[in-house]
């Protein structure tokens, strides 16, 4: 069965600061899908990034950064100099990849992250 | 390119009713799938249609059904409403034509039983 766990409930930084949110998980599949959601007090998941298993290569996009180490079936988010706007709940996500089972996504129990001017 | 809709956005139901809630995919993806989100249980998956066919299901009562429509547009019902059931329910949608595919999740139907 697959897993996603966040460690981290609840973050809290002060403007600029940069932060790095953790996500483990647990798959038997050799070949899954990993993603990053942020939702906002409005309630709606808004998409981040995808990584497929086979591809460990870093991640930049602006002031958001990934980390992938299969090694340590890690998929780390960092948010360089955060900002305010940046405070929402970021969800780490894991899709298996079997033709069977579709679009399913098994999340993390989120990160509540608040920055603070 | 229009993002997912659901209607409506705000239920206030009392146990033992049935509700229904409407998820409209963004133009051209097939799948559509079912999410539960609570302070509990955090965000649970329901159930994926794809070409008005049921693809997946989650660990959900059987009071809990969805269907699809020939234009990709989803509803899903709740029947028999109980107080645990209260819970934001959104919906996501992807191409999915093979396998997986990134879900983009509309604004979720906030679902209030009392």
């Amino acid at each position: 069965a697959q897993k996603v766990t966040q460690a981290q409930t609840e973050i809290s930084v002060v403007e600029k600061e940069d932060v790095t949110l953790d996500c483990v998980y647990e798959t038997r599949d050799t070949t899954y899908y990993l993603f990053w959601y942020k939702q906002p007090p409005s309630g709606e998941l808004v998409f981040l990034i995808r990584r497929n298993s086979f591809d460990e290569q870093n991640e930049i996009s602006g002031r958001y950064s990934w980390n992938f180490q299969k090694s340590t079936s890690s998929f780390n988010f960092t948010i360089t100099a955060s900002q305010v706007v940046d405070s929402a709940v970021y969800f780490c996500a894991l899709s298996e990849t079997r033709e069977t089972s579709g679009s399913r996504l098994t999340f993390g129990e989120g990160t509540q992250l608040t920055v603070n001017p | 390119k229009a993002g997912v809709t659901q209607t409506p956005r705000y239920l206030i139901k009392t146990r033992g009713q049935q509700v229904t809630l409407s998820c409209s995919p963004i133009s051209g993806h097939r799948s559509v799938s079912w999410y539960q989100q609570t302070p509990g249980q955090g965000l649970q998956f329901l159930f994926e249609y794809f070409s008005e066919t049921q693809r997946n299901k989650g660990n959900f009562p059987g009071r809990f059904s969805g269907r699809q429509f020939s234009n990709s547009r989803s509803e899903m019902n709740v029947s028999t409403l109980e107080l645990g059931d209260s819970a934001l329910y959104l919906c996501a949608s992807s191409l999915a034509v093979l396998g997986p595919d990134t879900q983009y999740f509309g604004p979720g139907t906030r679902l209030t039983v009392l």
